[in-house]
């Protein structure tokens, strides 16, 4: 797999405060995908990356939210500020290589997700 | 634009029987197609997928999905399930010309004893 570590697993905070999710690559890859889970929508892209540019921010809900890549191996995921409907579960996925192979595969693998609660 | 359609958000079985969880595609080309499975308070992880060759697909802990572009699906199986395998799980697509997943919106799998 890809070794996806997300920080933080969880994180509360008041409406109007920033947030800043992490996520953190093992294996550096040149992607890397931002999804949100949430009950009411289930699990939509928010962003992905490609050679560390943002390929299709389509998916982001606005501009209280941005992201950045700065190299192979990080990405962030800011909310600023932040507000109650943004509760949800945010994953980051990479894609990995499968073993044995001398190239990375169209799977994407996820990290833990951090579980965001705006109060 | 590519969608997935998941019948039936929730599932309840037997321990011991047959697990059959629905999933349909639409893609305007031929697709890329994974089945999820995310236990509670957990990420989503890899079951099986399918890219070219083979249509029936065996993944992890037992799991088969058959890929039948005639009837655009993608369902997975388990002839058996056990207590474990309760969990939610998600079909996905990927058009070959995008890299990001369109998710289904998940079944919630129940084994009874």
């Amino acid at each position: 797999d890809a070794g996806v570590i997300q920080s933080p697993r969880h994180e509360v905070t008041e409406m109007g405060q920033e947030v800043t999710l992490r996520c953190k690559l093992i294996s550096g890859h040149n992607s890397l995908f931002w999804y949100r889970q949430t009950m009411m929508r289930g699990l939509e892209l928010l962003i992905y990356f490609n050679n560390n540019v943002p390929i299709d921010d389509s998916g982001m809900p606005e501009d209280r939210f941005s992201a950045k890549m700065p190299n192979a191996s990080f990405s962030t995921l800011k909310i600023q500020p932040s507000e109650p409907r943004d509760s949800a579960v945010y994953f980051c996925a990479s894609p990995g290589k499968e073993r044995g192979a001398s190239t990375s595969t169209d799977t994407q693998y996820f990290g833990p997700g951090t579980r965001l609660t705006v109060l | 634009a590519q969608s997935v359609t998941q019948l039936g958000s929730h599932v309840s079985v037997s321990e011991g029987a047959l697990v059959l969880l629905r999933c349909n595609y639409s893609s305007s080309v031929p697709p890329y197609l994974f089945w999820y499975v995310q236990y509670p308070n957990q990420g989503l992880q890899l079951l099986l997928k399918y890219t070219t060759g083979a249509t029936l697909v065996k993944g992890i802990n037992g799991f088969e999905a058959e890929f039948k572009k005639s009837e655009t699906s993608f369902h997975l199986t388990k002839p058996s399930a056990h207590m474990s395998d309760a969990a939610e799980y998600f079909c996905a697509v990927r058009d070959t010309g995008r890299r990001a997943l369109t998710f289904g919106s998940g079944t919630r799998l129940q084994v009874q004893p």
